[in-house]
């Protein structure tokens, strides 16, 4: 089965970091771009970052360029975020998710379940 | 960066309707167009891709159409299990996504 399960999402102060990670099974991330997106609460989704399949084109939203560090281990099967100079603004469900192609972004067929990520004092 | 305006905010429809959906990107994205489907608690699930493919085993009554700036998603005919939030998604240049569409 394929699956996409995220971890290390917590509870920070402002101005803190975190790391996050999505273990990929049932296929080999070396084949597709991946991506996070994300959901703050009662809210729609936002784009934060994606990388093709080799790591060579990297993308991020405008709101966490300079701040996120997207990143992957095809050996691991495994796709990280870190997360620094977290503001309140970034609390959200934060989502892992496989593209259907490699290179070029395409769209996005399997996504985890979210691990939450909450910005407070 | 290209944005994406999605309309209505909120459409109230009726089992058996059919419905439209709209979206309008900022500048030409050619086809690079997704659309997802979400329900209360759950992750996104992809819809359509390129505009206008079908991902397998999403239902026919699911259609998409449209080509540089303006694109719509289409139910030809509204079951129960179609009430939730719809959003689309340009891969252009990077990725962003519509503000999303309640259908209640």
């Amino acid at each position: 089965e394929v699956q996409l399960v995220e971890s290390g999402g917590d509870l920070v102060q402002p101005g803190g970091s975190l790391r996050l990670s999505c273990a990929a099974s049932g296929f080999s991330l070396y084949d597709h771009a991946m991506h996070w997106v994300r959901q703050p609460p009662g809210k729609g989704l936002e784009w934060v970052s994606g990388i093709s399949w080799n790591g060579g084109d990297i993308g991020y939203a405008d709101s966490v360029k300079g701040r996120f560090t997207i990143s992957r281990d095809n050996a691991k099967n495994s796709l990280y975020l870190q997360m620094n100079s977290l503001r309140t603004d970034d609390t959200a469900l934060y989502y892992c998710a496989k593209d259907i192609n490699g290179a070029q972004y395409y769209a996005l067929d399997v996504w985890g379940q979210g691990t939450t990520v909450t910005v407070s004092s | 960066d290209i944005q994406m305006t999605q309309s209505p905010s909120t459409l109230s429809a009726s089992v058996g309707d059919r419905v439209t959906i709209t979206c309008r990107a900022s500048q030409s994205i050619g086809d690079w167009l997704a659309w997802y489907q979400q329900k209360p608690g759950k992750a996104p699930r992809l819809l359509i891709y390129k505009a206008s493919s079908l991902k397998r085993g999403v239902p026919s009554r699911f259609s998409g159409s449209g080509s540089g700036t303006e694109f719509t998603l289409t139910i030809s005919s509204l079951q129960p299990d179609d009430f939730a939030s719809y959003y689309c998604q340009q891969c252009k240049s990077y990725s962003t996504f519509g503000q999303g569409t309640k259908l209640e």
